[in-house]
This record gives structure tokens, C-alpha cells and sequence, in this order.
């Protein structure tokens, strides 16, 4: 079956400006988790969402949000864009809550402040 | 949410067997352990989750001790292609926001 998929895969903006990445689900699993990857942080949480809802959020500024939409497919949005969001936005899906049930990663979305 | 600890890096040769251990000294009852791989530009896959014991699967073993303090994921005779970062995950808490801590994970380098 087809893997999760992102888009855009590669995006370059200014700094103040805001920008809305896309994420869509292995076809059945309704949950869908962000993170954010740097060489300096790793890999780190900001969100996930089951069946439209946030269930959990990771500890990053009100500027980072996201919805679900009710074919699970999911959006994030970063607004007032700085310098240190420039990182690898990771999506991943799975069927349920909880880390027993696998996470499948996206190839993500590499965003480039300037 | 367990904090984890890996080591930064390891170096092994093909064929080897290596062996990476974790330790989670504030694993709560409920937690599971979960290993994932990440190969550069890509995101990490699944390889392993155990409770406790010893789990096995085609790609690589997980041995958890009695006190699941610690966790030590084997690769069997490894590859160059298995040149990867391997995070450690413990917890199962859906009420937390950290739930899905990554760490920093261990750099596996294998050389011919």
C-alpha cells in the first residue's frame, strides 16, 4: 500500500512570512504526529492529531499549529517564520495512540528559512 | 515520559554483530520499548518494540533485563547498509506531550 506522503518536499522562505505543509496517511491509520528534525535538537515532537482532534503537543511556541482533516489527512502551519525553523518537518502515521503502534515516517519536508 | 540515554556513536565492521544499549532508568509499568532506524534524508522506520525479555523479528533482536532499566537492541552480522542513526523510545502515556521523545539517538558506522 501506498506510504505517507509530504508536500511540498523542499520549500524556501523569508523570515516573517508563513508557510503550510501537507501530510497524507497511510490509507486506514487515523493518526498523524509532526516533528521537527535538527542537527542540533534532533528529532522532536510538536504534535499529533486523531480523528480531527489534537491529542497531544509537543513544547513549541504557539506559532507551530496543525488541523486534521476528516479524511486524516493532515496540515501544519508555521507562522511568523524565524531563521531557526529552518529544519526537516517529519509527518508519520499510524493506526492508533501510543507509541505501540508503529509509526510510518514521510520522506518530510525540508523548509529553508532565509 | 523515561529519558533515555544512548551512546553517541559506535563503529563496527561487516559481519559483526552490534550491539546498542539504552537505558531508561525511569521506565514507568506501562511503558514499552521501541527502536527505530533513520537512514540520512529519510524518516525512521520502525525496526523493533518489546515489554520485556527477549523480542525477535527479522531485522534484529531486543533484550530487556527483569528491571527494564535498560534495553539492548542486537544487529545481527551487519551491513553497510545498516549505517544508520537508531533512536531508543520508552513510554506509551497518551496524556504526554513528550510522548514521542526521539533523543538524539546512537550513529551506527559500518566499515568493510
Amino acid at each position: 500500500k501506498a506510504g505517507v506522503t509530504q508536500t511540498p518536499r523542499y520549500l524556501i522562505k523569508t523570515r516573517g512570512q508563513q508557510v503550510t505543509l501537507s501530510c497524507s496517511p497511510i490509507s486506514g491509520h487515523r493518526s498523524v504526529s509532526w516533528y521537527q528534525q535538527t542537527p542540533g535538537q534532533g528529532l522532536q515532537f510538536l504534535f499529533e492529531y486523531f480523528s480531527e482532534t489534537q491529542r497531544n503537543k509537543g513544547n513549541f511556541p504557539g506559532r507551530f499549529s496543525g488541523r486534521q482533516f476528516s479524511n486524516s489527512r493532515s496540515e501544519m502551519n508555521v507562522s511568523t517564520l524565524e531563521l531557526g525553523d529552518s529544519a526537516l518537518y517529519l509527518c508519520a502515521s499510524s493506526l492508533g495512540q501510543g507509541l505501540t503502534y508503529e509509526q510510518y515516517f514521510g520522506p518530510g519536508t525540508r523548509l529553508t528559512v532565509t | 515520559l523515561a529519558k533515555t540515554t544512548q551512546p553517541i556513536s559506535m563503529d563496527s565492521y561487516e559481519g559483526q554483530e552490534v550491539n546498542i544499549t539504552c537505558s531508561h532508568n525511569n521506565i514507568a509499568t506501562n511503558d514499552y520499548i521501541t527502536w527505530y532506524q533513520q537512514f540520512p534524508s529519510q524518516g525512521p522506520r520502525f525496526i523493533i518494540q518489546g515489554y520485556k525479555t527477549k523480542v525477535t523479528n527479522e531485522v534484529a533482536s531486543l533484550f530487556i533485563p527483569a528491571d527494564r532499566k535498560s534495553s539492548t537492541l542486537s544487529l545481527p552480522r551487519v551491513s553497510l547498509s545498516d549505517t544508520a542513526v537508531y533512536y531508543c523510545l520508552v513510554g506509551d502515556d497518551p496524556s504526554s506531550g513528550d510522548k514521542l521523545t526521539f533523543g538524539t539517538g546512537t550513529r551506527l558506522a559500518v566499515r568493510p
